[in-house]
């Protein structure tokens, strides 16, 4: 069974510029959701989608934005980059009912605003 | 809010050596708990989970018991290895509070293992 794959790996931007990454969970997952990881500020949530809709969200501001299409892979944007948009970016897609659940994490995407 | 803190790192032990990461939480609700391990350059990894209070986790010789009167959920090893290496998450999720893919990690401790 293939995990999520997060895509591309590696960008380098400038600071202004937007991009776009890519999260495919694992099939038959319909929840993704996305968390930036720094070294000041450790890992933060996001946001979530759910069945193309946005279920619940973290405390960013609206240049991070994010969409998820009929087939549950998702897309998170970030518009007018700073630098301290540099870090890992992670996508998990979500599992389970009732009170058994979990996530499983791709490898990332590793955003260097220059 | 929900928060989770962990031990300060890195923690330095001897291959063989017993390993015990402190991890406490708060929440409103009834979360779920997991340790996540994260190897250098990639992402991260569902070592271990607990559902309710009680329960213990365990994986690839891990354990963690979810302690509601403690509100502790630490993590254990008897014999570490070098390959155990790595940055250790521990984190909770509270879904039934309508918290929907949310983790809330705590930040993380460095495990260095020395053969």
């Amino acid at each position: 069974k293939a995990g999520v794959t997060q895509t591309p790996r590696y960008l380098i931007k400038t600071r202004g510029q937007q991009v776009t990454l890519s999260c495919s969970p694992i099939s038959g997952h319909r929840s993704v959701s996305w968390y930036q990881q720094t070294p000041g500020q450790g890992l933060q949530f996001l946001f979530e989608y759910f069945s193309e809709t946005q279920r619940n969200k973290g405390n960013f501001p609206g240049r991070f934005s994010g969409r998820q299409f009929s087939n549950s892979r998702s897309e998170m944007n970030v518009s007018t980059l700073e630098l301290g948009d540099s870090a890992l970016y992670l996508c998990a897609s979500s599992w389970g009912t009732g009170q058994d659940y979990g996530y499983t994490f791709g490898s990332g995407t590793r955003l260097t605003v220059v | 809010g929900d928060s989770v803190t962990q031990m300060e790192g890195p923690v330095t032990l001897s291959e063989e050596a017993f390993l015990t990461i402190n991890c406490t939480y708060t929440a409103t609700g009834y979360p779920s708990l997991f340790w996540y391990v994260q190897y250098p350059g990639e992402g991260l990894q569902l070592l271990l989970k607990a559902t309710k209070a009680d329960d213990k986790g365990s994986n690839k010789g891990f354990e963690a018991t979810y302690r509601k009167e403690t509100t502790s959920f630490h993590l254990e090893k008897g014999s570490v290895q070098v390959s155990d290496s790595a940055v250790y998450f521990c984190a909770l999720s509270d879904y039934g509070s309508g918290n929907t893919g949310k983790l809330i990690f705590g930040q993380g401790t460095t495990l260095q293992v020395k053969p």
